[in-house]
C-alpha cells in the first residue's frame, strides 16, 4: 500500500521564522512534488524532484526552497515565513502516471 | 501558461441521479487527463485517468475525452451521498507527468439524499 507521510498536520509559525516541512515516502518512487492549496486558487506546484539531489522549480517557487538528500525524503523550506505563505501544503509522489498525496500540512504564519 | 477550467459549483444532484462534471483545458498537446476526488479536510485521491478520445468506464464512473474540443468530463451514475466532495481535473505539466500536474480549481459536488 502506498504511503506518503508529512511531518505535521498542523503548524503555526511566526513571520520571519525558517520553516521546514518534511515528506517521507516508502515506495522508492523517484518523482516527488510539493504543492500548496488555497481557496479559490486550487492546487499549485511549488517544486519537484526527479531523483536524489535533483530539484526543479514549479509554478510558484518564490520564497521556497527544497532539499532531497535521500530518495525517500523531500523537504520544503520556507527561508523566512510570511503571512501570505499561510496555506495547506501537500506532498506527492508519482508512479505510473498516478500521483499519491500525503495527508497535508496546514501551515499558519502569524 | 497551461490552464484548466472547471465550474466551481456547488453542483447539487439528487441521490440516484447522474452527476456530470466538466473540464476544459488549454494545452492541445496534452495526452492524458486525471480526475481526483477530494473530501473536505483530506488530500486528493485519484479516481480515473484517460488517454484516448472517447469513454472510459470504471464502476459508476465514466470519463469522457474529446481532444478536438479540449474537453474532458466525469459522469457519476447512481450518485450517492458519499460522492459529495470536490472533484479536480488535472493534466501533466510536462515530461509526461514527471513535472507535476496542472490542476483545475475543482467542482464542489453535493449529492442530496
Amino acid at each position: 500500500d502506498v504511503k506518503v507521510t508529512q511531518s505535521s498536520r498542523y503548524l503555526v509559525k511566526r513571520t520571519g521564522e525558517k520553516v521546514f516541512l518534511e515528506c517521507v515516502q516508502d515506495m522508492d518512487h523517484e518523482n516527488m512534488f510539493w504543492y500548496r492549496q488555497d481557496p479559490g486558487l486550487g492546487l499549485r506546484l511549488i517544486y519537484f524532484s526527479y531523483d536524489v539531489k535533483m530539484k526543479e522549480k514549479g509554478d510558484i517557487p518564490e520564497g521556497y526552497s527544497v532539499s532531497r538528500e535521500k530518495k525517500e525524503r523531500f523537504s520544503l523550506i520556507l527561508e523566512s515565513a510570511s503571512t501570505n505563505q499561510t496555506s495547506m501544503y501537500l506532498c506527492a509522489t508519482r508512479f505510473n502516471d498516478e500521483q499519491f498525496f500525503g495527508p497535508g500540512t496546514r501551515l499558519t504564519v502569524l | 501558461q497551461k490552464e484548466v477550467e472547471q465550474n466551481s459549483g456547488p453542483l447539487s444532484v439528487p441521490e440516484g441521479a447522474i452527476a456530470s462534471l466538466n473540464c476544459t483545458y488549454s494545452d492541445r498537446g496534452s495526452q492524458s487527463f486525471f480526475w481526483y476526488r477530494q473530501y473536505s479536510g483530506k488530500s486528493p485521491e485519484l479516481i480515473m485517468f484517460i488517454y484516448s478520445n472517447g469513454d472510459k468506464e470504471d464502476g459508476r464512473f465514466t470519463a469522457q475525452l474529446n481532444k478536438a474540443s479540449q474537453y474532458v468530463s466525469l459522469l457519476i451514475r447512481d450518485s450517492q451521498p458519499s460522492d459529495s466532495a470536490t472533484y479536480l481535473c488535472a493534466f501533466p505539466s510536462g515530461g509526461g507527468g514527471a513535472d507535476g500536474l496542472t490542476f483545475g480549481k475543482g467542482t464542489h459536488l453535493i449529492i442530496q439524499p
